[in-house]
């Protein structure tokens, strides 16, 4: 398996501002993903963020609302950008160790506001 | 269109009623099917992998059985630790690592 770190584990924004999330994993890991989990719901994947090149995003979700970035294979962030109180939700990190079963991070609680 | 379906929504149980949990799905072609338990306010702690039908994993009070349709998991004389919401996930030949959530059980044991 992986251990996993999310900051920040819980944040409360204002709406119109931005949070970047951080994702650290505690070895190399090929594949790191980004969900949203929306109250009383279950995961949506957001992106698949590839180290070296651009995230690639699933239907729904815009580089511009939710750039990502992942400078090596250990660390990614994501870029909650001009937030409303839609985007309250938990957001977690993933990744893809042993074959390809994903393990996730604590998550990190967003409150917009 | 891929999709996975849990039932029930949720679960009551005493401590001791053994019960079960199902994960319906219709794919394209699976390439795997997982369950996770979640508890409130932390991410999904990964729990079994199965792969093809008729394979079946344990641990502790947990069993997990796969069929060509559906998994199901059996949690054998449950106690109040066993409170959480499992989730059902499968992945898709042909779409990389990408996973499909059901909406997940969320189960309560009373003493």
């Amino acid at each position: 398996s992986a251990v996993i770190s999310q900051k920040p584990s819980r944040d409360i924004c204002q709406r119109g501002t931005s949070l970047t999330i951080q994702c650290q994993v505690d070895s190399q890991v090929t594949m790191m993903f980004w969900y949203r989990q929306q109250p009383g719901q279950s995961l949506t994947l957001i992106a698949t963020a590839n180290q070296g090149s651009e995230a690639t995003y699933e239907s729904g979700f815009v580089i511009d609302k939710f750039p990502i970035s992942r400078p090596n294979l250990t660390f990614s962030t994501l870029t909650v950008s001009n937030m409303s109180p839609e985007d309250s939700s938990i957001y977690l990190c993933s990744v893809a160790v042993w074959k390809e079963t994903q393990y996730f991070g604590p998550g990190t609680r967003l409150l917009v506001l | 269109e891929d999709q996975v379906t849990q039932s029930p929504e949720a679960l009551r149980l005493q401590e001791g009623e053994s019960s079960s949990l199902n994960c319906s799905y219709t794919v394209s072609g699976l390439r795997g099917l997982f369950w996770y338990r979640q508890d409130p306010g932390k991410g999904p702690e990964f729990l079994f992998t199965l792969y093809s039908a008729g394979e079946e994993k344990e641990k502790e009070r947990l069993k997990a059985t796969l069929t060509k349709k559906e998994s199901f998991l059996h949690i054998t004389a449950p106690k109040p630790e066993d409170s959480a919401t499992y989730l059902c996930a499968v992945q898709v030949s042909g779409t990389g690592n990408q996973f499909y959530f059901g909406t997940g059980t969320s189960l309560t044991v009373i003493p």
